[in-house]
This record gives C-alpha cells, sequence and structure tokens, in this order.
C-alpha cells in the first residue's frame, strides 16, 4: 500500500505565476488535509477536505489559495500569483475518516521556492 | 484557539543523555496530543499519542510522554539518546470537538556521536 503522494517534491515558480500541488491520499481514504511550514516555523493546518467537500478552511489565506478534492485524481492546492512569502514546504495528510482518532499519514512535502 | 509551545528550538545533546523535550498547550477543553518526528529527508512520523487513560504514554524508540493536565504539558522523554535520534520533533494538538492538529514549531535535536 503506497504512503501519501504528493509532486512534484520541489517546484521554482517566479512570481506572479500560479503553483499547482497535487496530493494522491493512500489507499482507501478520502480525508485530506493540507499544512504549510514556512521556515524556522512549525507545520500550520490550511485546509480539510473530503471528496468534493470542503470541511474547514479556516487557515487558508483569503485570497490567490484554493483547494479541491474532486471524485476522481488527487486533491490539488492552488496559489496564484504567487509571491516571495508564499515560499514554504506544503504537506498534505490522508486519514480513513474525519477523525483524528484514526492518525494521520504524511506525504513527504511539496518545496514551492518563489524567485 | 488552541496553541502549543515548545520550548527549546535547538538542543545538542551527547550520545546516551537524556533528553526532555518540552510542550505545553494552551485549550480549556478535552484534547489528544501528539509528538511527531521528522527525520533529515524523510516524511513526519508519528512518535506517539495520547487520547485518554494513563497520562503516561509510551511510543516509538524508546520514547515516552507524560500528559499534566494541571500543567498543560505534554513532554517527551528518553532516557538514552543516540545518534540515529537526531531529527526534528513536533508536539501537536487536536481538541476533540474539532479535526485540526495544531502544532508547535518544532525542536531541532542533534546528538553528537
Amino acid at each position: 500500500n503506497a504512503g501519501v503522494m504528493q509532486n512534484p517534491r520541489h517546484l521554482v515558480r517566479r512570481r506572479g505565476q500560479e503553483a499547482r500541488l497535487r496530493c494522491s491520499p493512500m489507499k482507501g481514504h478520502s480525508h485530506v488535509y493540507w499544512y504549510r511550514q514556512l521556515p524556522e516555523e512549525g507545520l500550520k493546518f490550511m485546509v480539510y477536505l473530503q471528496k468534493e467537500n470542503i470541511i474547514d478552511e479556516s487557515g487558508m489565506p483569503k485570497e490567490r489559495f484554493s483547494a479541491e478534492f474532486p471524485k476522481e485524481g488527487p486533491s490539488i492546492l492552488r496559489i496564484q500569483q504567487v509571491v516571495r512569502g508564499d515560499s514554504a514546504a506544503y504537506f498534505c495528510a490522508s486519514s480513513p475518516e474525519g477523525q483524528v482518532l484514526r492518525k494521520q499519514y504524511f506525504g513527504p512535502g511539496t518545496r514551492l521556492t518563489v524567485t | 484557539a488552541q496553541s502549543v509551545s515548545q520550548h527549546n528550538h535547538h538542543v545538542i545533546l551527547s550520545e546516551a543523555a537524556s533528553l526532555e523535550l518540552g510542550c505545553n498547550y494552551s485549550y480549556g477543553g478535552t484534547v489528544n496530543l501528539f509528538w511527531y518526528v521528522q527525520y533529515p529527508g524523510q516524511h513526519l512520523q508519528l512518535l506517539l499519542k495520547y487520547f485518554s487513560g494513563d497520562p503516561l504514554v509510551k511510543g516509538i524508540k524508546g520514547f515516552e510522554a507524560e500528559f499534566i493536565k494541571s500543567k498543560f504539558s505534554f513532554n517527551l522523554r528518553k532516557p538514552s539518546v543516540q545518534w540515529s535520534d537526531t531529527a526534528e520533533y513536533f508536539c501537536a494538538v487536536n481538541a476533540r470537538r474539532d479535526d485540526k492538529i495544531i502544532f508547535g514549531k518544532g525542536t531541532r535535536l542533534h546528538i553528537l556521536p
């Protein structure tokens, strides 16, 4: 059973471009969480999604950021018009149900660099 | 809102030394508590967790943590560290009423051989 997959592992974008980060949850997992880790910071919750639904987006910046988890395919975190401050490691985690009593399995992360 | 505070950003120890990493959280309700570890170049992994019951929790690789409710603390301990314990350690809390995990800023542990 493959773990949580994220791609790309490294992404370089110029200011103003769009960044698309993909997360494929573990087989059988229908819940995905996105976290951002800024330099010298811990992981900060961004958004929690179930298939085709956003459950909690309280950690998402109000502008330029969006997330989806379609019925088929990976979850996508999209950042429009990137700025230098978006440079960070973005991690996703998946779980088989909404309660964190089932532990979240983390992916390897995507390191975004904005030049 | 919940928050997690880890007392040390960097810790350097020699092999065989004892380890204690501090973690305090702020939240008035019932919580689940976690310690995660990220070895260099690897994924974040769960080290141990507390949901209920015995406040002394044993995890993988000889780690343990004690939940002290009155102090809002969940410190991580290991009696004798090894070079392979070099990693970054994150304390995290989840309020039972929701599904978010709130992480601390992490502690980088460096073990000298």
